[in-house]
């Protein structure tokens, strides 16, 4: 079974300021999605970013960019000029490409300072 | 145009009464996924339908049961309610697989409490 890991608990980051989140994640399959979902204290969950397993361009969006490390199984999420809104539980989630089933990770907890 | 919808939002039950949690997808979208999300921890896949048809389950027990009707909302059913049952139960969309399929979009969520 798929496994999704981020080894960072929680972490903080100074407004305006860059931050890296880690996630790590196990598969068999050569074939996959790779999302980043923000869950703020509203608990809703919403997608910020995705990559496709066969895509060797790293996703951006705006602030937001992944640095994905097919072989390494690595896929981390830079924010860049950190807002006060982006405050939020961040998960990491992997998806086959043959069944629509999403894996999460544990969620790291982003505090932005003023 | 409306996102993923649920119903109820909050909710407090007994154990062992039943519960029935709805949700209505984004229009235009035919698959629909339920995680279950303790506290403190990711969401954990329960089921998901794509057009009425049931095309995963994860390993949850028997007393959890899910449908989804013509016009492509569903019901999630728990029965026998534990209090570890206790959890936010999320709701997601997706279109066919492929292309914007791939991604699910999540409702807000209905909070349970078992008692």
């Amino acid at each position: 079974a798929q496994t999704v890991t981020q080894s960072q608990p929680e972490m903080s980051v100074q407004e305006a300021e860059t931050v890296t989140l880690s996630c790590t994640y196990d598969t068999s399959e050569s074939d996959y999605y790779l999302f980043w979902y923000k869950q703020p204290p509203s608990r809703q969950m919403i997608l910020v970013i995705r990559q496709e397993a066969y895509k060797q361009q790293n996703a951006t969006e705006n602030r937001f960019s992944v640095n994905f490390q097919k072989a390494a199984k690595s896929f981390s999420l830079k924010i860049s000029d950190s807002q006060l809104g982006d405050a939020a539980m961040y998960f990491c989630a992997y998806r086959s490409a043959h069944f629509n089933k999403f894996y999460f990770g544990s969620g790291t907890k982003l505090n932005v300072k003023p | 145009d409306a996102g993923v919808t649920q119903s109820p939002t909050h909710l407090i039950k007994t154990r062992g009464q039943h519960v029935t949690l709805r949700c209505s997808p984004i229009s235009g979208h035919k698959s629909v996924s339920w995680y279950q999300q303790v506290l403190g921890q990711g969401p954990q896949f329960i089921f998901q339908y794509y057009e009425k048809e049931e095309r995963g389950r994860g390993n949850f027990p028997d007393r959890f049961s899910a449908r989804q009707f013509p016009n492509y909302s569903s019901e999630l059913n728990v029965n026998a309610l534990l209090l570890g049952d206790s959890a936010l139960y999320l709701c997601a969309s997706s279109g066919d697989p492929g292309s914007s399929g791939n991604t699910i979009y999540f409702g807000e969520g209905s909070w349970l409490t078992v008692v």
